[in-house]
């Protein structure tokens, strides 16, 4: 069954450090691929996608994704992390289906971030 | 609107009783879901509105839920006789067909 993992449920970082966070994901196909971000009482937001193409993929708010199809990974970066990153961070990919809205998310890694 | 609206934005009910939740999606979005977060489970898919079609409800965890879209647009998540377990954040996204999703600030369901 397609999965998505973060293996980091929490990650602290100083403002101006550089950000990585992990997503890993088992997919038979080339997957569609997601990262939002989730703030306290706030809905999801999404910060970027890859669907097919360039596997380096630019979002909002400075953040980076690159898509390795030999790690089956799909982490998030971001150079230089401010204040208002913190928040709770979620990838996702589709549920095995061609339905790209019926995802399947990984736990969510929280990132606070430290003055 | 410019946005996905949920209403209301909490709800503290008495075990048992039946609870209307409403999706307000972004006009002209075809595609609706509905997603439960709660601790412990993370974001799980509930259901799924496209056009006229039949609704996808494959994600719904027991007979107790059910929704309907009207119209095509709004949306209601009905859960009866709820239960503890059911305490959770009830998320509603749309989209239009196959790009990604835009959710609204969710519903915090708390069951006493």
């Amino acid at each position: 069954a397609q999965s998505v993992t973060q293996p980091d449920i929490h990650i602290t970082v100083s403002e101006g450090a550089s950000l990585e966070l992990r997503c890993n994901y088992s997919y038979g196909a080339t997957p569609y691929l997601f990262w939002y971000v989730q703030s306290p009482g706030q809905g999801l937001q999404l910060l970027l996608k890859y669907f097919s193409g360039d596997t380096l993929v630019q979002g909002i708010k400075g953040f980076e994704a690159e898509f390795k199809r030999s790690q089956s990974s799909f982490n998030l970066r971001k150079p230089s992390v401010h204040w208002s990153d913190a928040a709770e961070y979620f990838c996702a990919a589709p549920g095995g289906s061609s339905n790209t809205g019926k995802l399947i998310f990984g736990q969510g890694t929280t990132l606070q971030v430290k003055p | 609107g410019a946005g996905v609206s949920q209403s209301p934005s909490n709800k503290v009910t008495e075990k048992g009783k039946d609870v209307e939740l409403r999706c307000d999606p972004i006009s002209g979005h075809t595609a609706l879901y509905w997603y439960r977060q709660s601790l412990g489970q993370g974001l799980e898919f509930l259901i799924y509105f496209q056009g006229n079609s039949a609704p996808d409800k494959s994600g719904l965890p027991s007979d107790r839920f059910s929704a309907e879209r009207t119209g095509g647009s709004v949306s209601t998540l009905t859960i009866q006789r709820t239960q503890q377990e059911d305490s959770a954040v009830y998320l509603c996204a749309s989209s239009l067909a196959g790009t990604a999703l835009h959710f609204g600030n969710g519903t915090r369901l708390t069951v006493t």
